[in-house]
């Protein structure tokens, strides 16, 4: 099974800052990655597909890099409302895992 | 309104078995591979089952394979999941999520909640 590393597991960082998150899988799985937002007491929601294509609606401060084994959300200019748990989700080969999740608080 | 309705949870004794439902409305939902995601309580995700939009192809996780069964019926644009052998580490908050062809769980329901506890 493909394992997914992600961290760091929290951070905090201030309003207008740039953050970045990071996913690690255990094996190359080329560019099948997304990006997941979960608000509290909410449903995940998802932020970019296929490792750097934003998801209709989702603004533009988000972005994804990455391909292979090594991939990045970054978060330019941190705003309050993007206080939340980020998750990255593998998809390749009929298989899906999960990273364990990075909480953003905001100072 | 495009939306997922999930509905079936509750407290189950460990051992016993429960069927979870998901309702689609307002999007083609036979275009659709289907999935369950589960998310314990304070935990992270954990995906649990996909089915094609056909049925033809379906895939468990390692931790429910044997244990669970995904199904659907395109007729009446729901989503099932039937859990047998309940273990009290299935407890968790069970979402449905459609697979976008893009590559993603587009849409979610607000997920139905399992506690396995004797």
């Amino acid at each position: 099974a493909i394992q997914m590393t992600q961290s760091p597991s929290s951070l905090s960082a201030s309003v207008g800052d740039r953050v970045t998150i990071t996913c690690r899988a255990s094996q190359d799985i080329r560019n099948d990655l997304g990006w997941y937002q979960q608000k509290p007491g909410k449903a995940p929601n998802l932020l970019i597909y296929t490792a750097s294509n934003l998801q209709s609606g989702v603004p533009s401060r988000f972005s994804g890099s990455g391909s292979g084994t090594d991939f990045t959300l970054t978060i330019n200019s941190l705003q309050p409302e993007d206080l939340a748990t980020y998750y990255c989700l593998q998809h390749y080969n009929y298989s899906w895992t999960f990273g364990q999740g990075t909480k953003v608080e905001i100072k | 309104e495009v939306q997922l309705v999930e509905s079936g949870g509750g407290l189950v004794q460990p051992g016993r078995s429960l069927r979870l439902s998901c309702a689609a409305s307002a999007f083609t939902f036979e275009d659709y591979a289907m999935h369950w995601v589960r998310q314990a309580p304070g935990k992270g995700l954990e995906w649990v089952s996909g089915i094609s939009w056909d049925s033809d192809r379906i895939d468990y996780a390692d931790s429910v394979r044997g244990r669970f069964t995904i199904s659907r019926d395109n007729a009446k644009n729901s989503l099932f999941l039937q859990m047998n052998s309940l273990r009290p580490e299935d407890t968790a908050l069970y979402y449905c999520a459609n697979w976008d062809y893009a590559g993603g769980f587009d849409i979610w329901g607000q997920g139905t909640m399992v506690i396995v506890s004797s």
